[in-house]
């Protein structure tokens, strides 16, 4: 039973124009969502979160964006360079006690950024 | 440098053996977490300890041990090796208060 899906394998965005990363979760007790960049042979690196609280997070060129009421949140970058080419992983957490907290991820998706 | 550091990198070895696999952090998180990143790109949590003591087991086979010795360190000695536990194995962890949590290398490990 995956919590944490996206359903996009692989997207490919020109350098410069918006790349739009999407996730839909089913577990409505999720209250905090992040993105994680991963290059290869590298461990996940965080990018940028959000709390259930928020419909929106910006950061320089990324910004996240929440639906709770669709279950879906959404990564853009704009605008998008070359060094953004990587594996981007939602994640969703609820709750933190102690230690008990954990992430479910979705499944990734290859972000290629072409000049 | 202050970071997540395992090793192994990389792990190659036949169906039967015992093998361990270490994570070390120096952040000074209390959490440290084992993951696993399958074949079908899944990462999925194994295990989580707080402090030293065991708060997470997400119904990994007890072929699987997970030891603390202190909470810098979280290591995952693994038994009689199968084919289907290769894959790649990331330690994380996190400070308290926080959702973030901060990934090591991962350690591909290939069972043959």
């Amino acid at each position: 039973d995956q919590q944490v899906k996206q359903n996009s394998p692989s997207l490919s965005v020109q350098e410069g124009r918006i790349s739009i990363l999407n996730c839909d979760y089913t577990n409505s007790m999720f209250d905090y969502f992040l993105w994680y960049k991963k290059y290869p042979a590298e461990g996940p690196t965080f990018l940028i979160s959000i709390s259930s609280i928020k419909d929106k997070n910006e950061d320089g060129r990324f910004t996240v964006f929440l639906n709770k009421s669709a279950k879906h949140l959404s990564l853009h970058i704009v605008p998008s360079q070359p060094g953004d080419s990587a594996v981007y992983f939602c994640a969703a957490s609820r709750g933190i006690i102690q230690g008990a907290q954990k992430l479910v991820f979705g499944q990734g998706t290859r972000l290629t950024i072409n000049p | 440098d202050t970071a997540v550091s395992q090793t192994p990198k990389y792990l190659v070895t036949q169906m039967g053996n015992d093998k361990s696999i270490k994570c070390e952090q120096n952040l000074g998180h209390d959490t440290m977490y084992w993951y696993k990143q399958d074949s079908k790109k899944f990462l999925k949590i194994m295990f989580s300890y707080n402090n030293k003591e065991l708060i997470i087991n997400e119904t990994v086979p007890n072929r699987f041990s997970p030891k603390s010795p202190d909470k810098a360190h979280l290591n995952l000695h693994i038994n009689s090796l199968e084919l289907g536990d290769s894959a790649v194995y990331f330690c994380a962890s996190r400070p308290a208060g926080s959702y973030e949590q901060y990934f090591g290398p991962g350690t591909r490990l290939t069972v043959t």
